[in-house]
């Protein structure tokens, strides 16, 4: 069964700070990992997608790896800012992508 | 290019009623997900389903639930006779079908059960 952890639980940083968040995956037999971001009450929004053969993908000011064999991602924000105060959700794609298993999070704030 | 769709985006029940949720996937889009997000826990898969066909159930509780997704119209999700603890924001994705594609989230639907 796959399960998915992410640390930490929550973060606090200054604005402007670089910083890393990781998430780790029990079962190396992926097709995908997805990085989204969720603000209170409100849905999810798709940050990062990897395909299982990728190790990396950008986005502006974020970054996101993937290393398979050893069942991990991080997602790297630089030059954080208060507007990416948020949860930031971690997913494994697996049954050929069609089927998320989600880690619990980590919610991030940004100080002024 | 509207995104995923859903309704209500709040609903407040008494215990023993029946909820309806109703999900819109992404233009294009053949493939619908369901997940529910208990308080304080993480996303929890409950159906995937494809036109008229539920490909995916085993994240539905078995009794009380079902889903549906006709050849016209929205995807359903059906709660009969609710309980608190089906108090939960209920989301629905949507994906092209594309092994490996991205999912895409509609805003949930916030379910309260009094």
């Amino acid at each position: 069964k796959q399960e998915v952890t992410q640390i930490p639980a929550a973060l606090s940083v200054p604005e402007g700070e670089n910083l890393v968040l990781n998430c780790s995956f029990t079962d190396s037999a992926i097709y995908n990992l997805q990085w989204f971001r969720q603000d209170p009450g409100k849905g999810l929004t798709s940050l990062l997608l990897i395909q299982s053969s990728q190790r990396e993908q950008t986005s502006g000011r974020l970054n996101a790896s993937l290393d398979k064999s050893s069942g991990r991602s991080t997602l790297y924000i630089a030059a954080s800012q208060p507007g990416d105060s948020a949860t930031y959700l971690c997913a494994v794609g697996v049954h050929g992508g069609s089927r998320l298993t989600f880690g619990e999070g980590t919610q991030l704030t940004v100080n002024p | 290019n509207a995104g995923v769709m859903q309704n209500p985006r709040h609903l407040v029940r008494r215990r023993g009623q029946e909820a309806r949720l109703r999900c819109s996937p992404m233009k294009g889009h053949s493939h619908v997900y369901w997940y529910r997000q208990l308080p304080e826990e993480g996303l929890k898969f409950m159906v995937y389903l494809q036109k008229e066909n539920i490909i995916d159930e085993s994240g539905m509780p078995k009794e009380r639930f079902s889903a549906e997704f006709p050849k016209e119209g929205p995807s359903i999700l059906r709660i009969q006779q609710v309980v608190r603890g089906d108090s939960a924001a209920y989301f629905c994705a949507s994906s092209p079908g594309l092994a490996g594609g991205p999912t895409f989230f509609g805003p949930g639907t916030r379910l309260t059960v009094l």
